[in-house]
């Protein structure tokens, strides 16, 4: 596609419920990044794929987050068993490089709600 | 570690009031240091990549530079529509988080005519 899409753009659920978000990056980008960004906080990274597999996933904050990425295209991230402070805006991106200096395109971010 | 801190955290200027916004940085050897754009409700927009100390971007009313530890976004004369959040990234070039972009907390603009 033109962009990176991610859906869905705002979820609200409730604290235990599982959620998954989902990540459509741009096509041929072979790199696909996932960052959280919470109020008045910087972008915190989760985990990067270099096509299906995840060379470095040491960001995750937790073993209920995990993510995969199939096809070297789509990727989701699940969050398992939610709790208030998984509430934040989960940014997508996507790159054509990943050892080089990387210019990463942004989706414009799930919101999570958790309740 | 590797870290970018960014200041100062809120900026507000009068349209045509020229000033500078900072990011300090440390890392494993640059492979890059990234600016982008943030609007509210949207995910950050690609402004400028840097590589090397010394080296100098523009586009439009913003320029980028860079030294050995930091960089300056520099915005001249600025308008209203140049009201964002700009943030600052860096990549190592070295260590086990090769493909990892560190963010600051990026440095909240607001232009008022």
């Amino acid at each position: 596609g033109a962009g990176v899409s991610q859906s869905p753009s705002n979820k609200v659920t409730e604290k235990g419920k599982d959620v998954e978000l989902r990540c459509d990056p741009i096509s041929g980008h072979t790199a696909l990044y996932w960052y959280r960004q919470s109020l008045g906080q910087g972008l915190e990274f989760l985990i990067y794929f270099q096509g299906n597999s995840a060379p470095d996933k040491s960001g995750l904050p937790s073993d209920r987050f995990s993510a995969e990425r199939t096809g070297g295209s789509v990727s989701t991230l699940t969050i398992q068993r939610t709790q208030q402070e998984d509430s934040a805006v989960y940014l997508c991106a996507s790159s054509n490089r990943y050892a080089g200096a990387n210019v990463l395109t942004f989706g414009a971010g799930s919101r999570l709600t958790v309740l | 570690e590797d870290q970018v801190t960014q200041s100062p955290e809120a900026l507000r200027l009068q349209e045509g009031e020229s000033s500078s916004l900072n990011c300090s940085y440390t890392v494993s050897g640059l492979r890059g240091l990234f600016w982008y754009r943030q609007d509210p409700g949207k995910g950050p927009e690609f402004l400028f990549t840097l590589y090397s100390a010394g080296e100098e971007k523009e586009k439009e009313r913003l320029k980028a530079t860079l030294t050995k530890k930091e960089s300056f976004l520099h915005i001249t004369a600025p308008k209203p529509e140049d009201s964002a959040t700009y943030l600052c990234a860096v990549q190592a070039a070295r260590g086990s988080t090769l493909g990892r972009l560190y963010f600051g907390r990026g440095t909240q603009l607001t232009v008022w005519p």
